[in-house]
This record gives structure tokens, sequence and C-alpha cells, in this order.
């Protein structure tokens, strides 16, 4: 199993500004994953961060707006980049071990004012 | 595309029930589908991890059922309990790297 760590938790932040959100698992997984999921909605799949190269982004997302770190097999970032009310969301991280079981950390929940 | 629909959207029962929640997906070439529970404003927690090749698995009160061929999966929990109440998520594993979900059912155990 693997056991997943956010920071922050949730943060309320102004149009126009950035946040990084940061992503710790407690032992070397193969994959790891940035999700979305707006209110009262179900999971959508931002993007998958490769370690040592650049993230594979799904349709509709783009580096520019959630551009995504992998420098190890434990750690990851997202960026919300020029932020907008719409971007009001819980931001999820989740880590895939070898026998495709994925788990998910706690979320940050993130207000756009 | 794989598409997944979850049955009933939500659900309300009194505690001690024993209840079914559905889900179904449009692609049955999948490699594994996964239940998650997720408590308002929180994570997803993992409930149970079915193989393709396997029909079913348990965990306490907790038995999922897959039956790729109809691509359809069932959630039983016996004797319900409020603590229960939750969302709960359905996840197909279609390739190497997408988990695609259903849009959950929310479950409500009164006491």
């Amino acid at each position: 199993s693997a056991v997943i760590s956010q920071k922050p938790s949730r943060d309320i932040c102004q149009r126009g500004t950035s946040l990084t959100i940061q992503c710790q698992v407690d032992s070397q997984v193969t994959m790891m994953f940035w999700y979305r999921q707006q209110p009262g909605q179900s999971l959508t799949l931002i993007a998958t961060a490769n370690q040592g190269s650049e993230a594979t982004y799904e349709s509709g997302f783009v580096i520019d707006k959630f551009p995504i770190s992998r420098p190890n097999l434990t750690f990851s970032t997202l960026t919300v980049s020029n932020m907008s009310p719409e971007d009001s969301s819980i931001y999820l991280c989740s880590a895939r071990t070898s026998v495709y079981e994925q788990y998910f950390g706690p979320g940050t929940r993130l207000t756009v004012t | 595309k794989q598409e997944v629909t979850q049955i009933p959207a939500a659900l309300s029962v009194p505690e001690g029930e024993n209840l079914v929640l559905n889900c179904s997906f449009t692609d049955s070439a999948i490699y594994n589908l996964q239940w998650f529970r997720q408590d308002p404003g929180k994570g997803l927690t993992s409930l149970l991890l079915i193989q393709s090749s396997q029909r079913e698995q348990t965990s306490g009160r907790l038995n999922a059922s897959l039956d790729k061929s109809s691509g359809r999966s069932t959630l039983y929990i016996a004797a319900s309990q409020p603590g229960d109440s939750a969302t709960y998520l359905c996840a197909v594993n279609s390739g190497y790297s997408t988990l695609t979900f259903g849009k959950g059912t929310m479950l409500l155990v009164s006491p």
C-alpha cells in the first residue's frame, strides 16, 4: 500500500495568483497522477506526473496552466497558475503501486476569490 | 472512450439494511475495477480492488462483484451503519495510466 500526504490541505487565493500543491508518498511508486474534483462532480484526471520528464496532460489541460514536477519516485508538485474562480476545486494527488491499485491523498481544497 | 455510470445517484436507508450499489462501464476491456469511499471534503479511501480475472472481492461487510462481459460491478454492503454514510465511487482501469470514475452514489444511513 501507499500513504500519501498533501500540502496545503486547503487555501483561499486571490484571482490571478498561483498556488503550488505538494504531494509526498511514503514509498517509491511507479506512477503519480493529479486529479481535479469540481464541486458536485466526480474526479477528472489532469495529468500523469513522469519522473524526470514532462508530465502527460489530458485533453483540456495544459502545462502553462498546470505545471507539474516530479523530481523523484516519491514526490510531485502541481501548480495552479493565474487562478480564476473556475479553478475552485479539490485537487487530489494519486499514486499507483506495481499491482495497479491506486491510492489517493487527502486532497487540497482550493477556493479562488 | 470508457464511460462509467453509477446507479443510484443517492440512497437513503435506515441502519441495519443490506444494500447494493451499481456500477456499469461501456468498454469491457479493463485491467481492474476499484471501489472507493469519499467522505465530504476529503480524499478517497480504497475499499476493494477487483482484477479483471476475478469475480468478486470481500472485505468485512463489503462485497464487490465483477461481470466484465456485461460491463457491470456491484458493491454490496451488509448490515449498514451510520458510519457508512459517504459517497461511493467506482473507477475502472482501462489502460496503463487512466482511471475512469463514475459520478458516485451518495449514501446516507440513518440511525
